[in-house]
Parts: C-alpha cells; structure tokens; sequence
C-alpha cells in the first residue's frame, strides 16, 4: 500500500519539552511538508523540503525545525520555543515539488501541550 | 505573505440544498486546487484549474476559474450528508501553494 503515515496520532507533552513528530512515504515523491492546522485557520505552511538533505522555512517555522536525511522521512520537532504549540499537525508529500503538484496528506498528530 | 480570502467561513444546509464556497485572490494566480476534509480526517484532493474560465465537473460538484484568474468557486448541487467536511482551495503562487481557510459545511437531515 502507497502512502503517508504519520506517528503519533495522538501526543501529549509537558510545557517546556521538545517532541518530535514522525512522517515517512513510499510513493517516491521528491517533496515533502509539513502544516498546522488550527480552527478557523486553515493550514499554514511550517516547512518544505525539495530534495534530500534541503529544507525551506514556511510561514511560520519559529519555534520548529526539521530534517531530511532520507527521501522518505521528513521529521518535525517542536521545540520548546513554539509559544502555542497545541495543534494538529499534518505532512504531506508531492511529487516534485512544483506548484501544480497535487499533495497527498497524512493522517495527522494532534498535539496537546498540557 | 499572500493573502487568501475563503468564504463564507461556515454554512449549514438543508439536505437537498445548493452550497457555494468562494476563493479570492489579490493578484493574479497560477492555478487553483480544491481539497476535501471530512470531520476528523486529513485533506483529499479534489481537482485543480489552471485556464482562464475554466469550469470543471464532477457529479454534483462543479468547480470554476474566473476570467482574470484571480477567484475560483466549488458548488454542490443537492447536497447530501456525505458532503459534510471543509472545503479548502488552494492557490498557486510562483513555486508554492497557499491554503485558504477553508469552508465548513455541515447538512441537515
């Protein structure tokens, strides 16, 4: 089976702590990225990665980092400096990268701070 | 960053009733996808439009580019409990997609 996974689904953390988020596909897409989602937000752009070993900041990286050191594995920590890091997180991946790229979607994290 | 305007931002609806979600852009895009979310679920990819005036269907939904490439509209004809969820459009500038705030829709039984 194609597709993206996410793990947790659920994750809860202490204030103060770093977490991690795992995103791995097997469609072998070039792209991968990784979203916030928020009520009445929408999704709003963390970071992107193009290729192995290259990552780009979105809209709203602080508080975020990432890396890409396999084609298929695209992790997120949120660090201690994410001031409101309670959210649902989602990663998707395309093909290339490219504007016109449909993007497939994981099934999400939901990141409780407590 | 660019900017998305995505309205209304909420609609309840009869069942067996039209539902319209508009997207609006400033400045002149590249191409538009729409995206499906069901409650609890992630975005799914609907389609894209990349003309000018383009108008594209599928079954009871039907999507449209407008002329200056600047707006884009998803209509459902007669909607049904299945077309529960938000509706994001997603709008091509230079090499990145920006995701409206998207549009819930609920329908009453």
């Amino acid at each position: 089976d194609g597709g993206i996974t996410q793990s947790p689904k659920y994750l809860f953390r202490k204030e103060g702590q770093n977490v991690t988020l795992s995103c791995e596909q097997n469609l072998n897409h070039d792209a991968m990225y990784w979203y916030r989602q928020d009520p009445g937000q929408g999704l709003r752009l963390i970071y992107y990665s193009q290729i192995v070993n290259d990552f780009q900041k979105g809209d709203i990286a602080e508080g975020y980092s990432v890396s890409r050191e396999k084609k298929e594995s695209f992790p997120l920590t949120v660090t201690s400096a994410q001031k409101n890091p309670t959210a649902f997180y989602l990663c998707a991946s395309s093909p290339t990268g490219g504007h016109t790229d449909t993007q497939y979607f994981g099934p999400g994290t939901r990141l409780t701070v407590l | 960053g660019q900017q998305v305007m995505q309205i209304p931002q909420y609609q309840h609806v009869q069942e067996g009733e039209d539902f319209t979600t508009y997207c609006n852009s400033s400045t002149t895009l590249s191409n538009i996808q729409w995206y499906k979310q069901r409650p609890g679920g992630h975005p799914v990819f609907l389609i894209q439009l990349v003309k000018s005036g383009e108008v594209k269907k599928q079954k009871r939904l039907t999507f449209q580019f407008g002329e200056a490439k600047k707006n884009s509209s998803l209509h459902i004809t007669a909607t049904q409990t299945t077309d529960v969820g938000t509706y994001f459009c997603a709008l091509g500038y230079g090499n990145k997609l920006v995701f409206g705030a998207g549009t819930i829709l609920r329908v009453k039984s």
